[in-house]
């Protein structure tokens, strides 16, 4: 059952760089690592997703050591839009038995 | 065009009702899920089908009751209501179940208020 810990709150400005860590010390082997963000009223959106290393696309970009117990999202040069609490997931969702569980989630604000 | 859209997007009930909010996907997704955030913003998943069947069913009182009559539609139909099932319920979908196909694609949510 790989459960995932997060901060609850980071603090930031406009400008800076933003890295959220994310801990699943019982990731499992078919597991993928997924984040998502969240904007009040709206559901979740899928932000960047990783099995190991390093992954980049045009928001985000994902590292993952190579124990994989833990990963960090880090978001270049973040603006008020930012604003939003960040999620990751751990699972593979293919086994019946595997659990898909969205951590408590890090509310993260952006400052002018 | 809404790739996940739910209805309605606002509830508001009396206790002991019975009520049904339903969820469409046109992104042609095999798996289909209901979550439920409540006031903290604890995102627990409810249910998940694969094309039709039943795959996840989490600890859930059993007035919950989620129906798919096609790939494409996902109902939670939920009985008796109570003041504690007051929450946002949102719908998402998946390419598949299975590893990086997995990428969950959201609804707007359904905001239930239980009175």
């Amino acid at each position: 059952l790989a459960k995932t810990t997060q901060p609850i709150s980071m603090d930031s400005y406009e400008g800076q760089e933003v890295n959220i860590t994310c801990s699943h010390n019982n990731i499992a082997t078919n597991d993928y690592i997924t984040w998502y963000q969240q904007f009040p009223s709206q559901g979740p959106r899928f932000i960047i997703q990783g099995y190991k290393t390093k992954v980049t696309n045009e928001v985000a970009s994902l590292f993952i050591p190579a124990d994989r117990k833990s990963s960090t999202l880090s978001l270049p040069r973040v603006s008020l839009s930012d604003t939003a609490v960040y999620y990751c997931l751990v699972g593979d969702g293919y086994s019946s038995a595997s659990k898909i569980i969205f951590g408590s989630g890090t509310r993260l604000s952006i400052r002018p | 065009d809404t790739a996940v859209s739910q209805t309605p997007k606002y509830l508001v009930t009396q206790m002991g009702n019975d009520k049904s909010i339903k969820c469409e996907q046109n992104l042609g997704h095999d798996t289909m899920y209901w979550y439920k955030q409540d006031s903290k913003k604890f995102l627990k998943i409810m249910f998940s089908y694969n094309n039709k069947e039943l795959i996840i069913n989490e600890t859930v009182p059993n007035r919950f009751s989620p129906k798919s009559p096609d790939k494409a539609h996902l109902n939670l139909h939920i009985n008796s209501l109570e003041l504690g099932d007051s929450a946002v319920y949102f719908c998402a979908s998946s390419q598949d179940r299975a590893g990086s196909l997995n990428i969950q694609y959201f609804g707007a949510g359904t905001r239930l208020s239980v009175l």
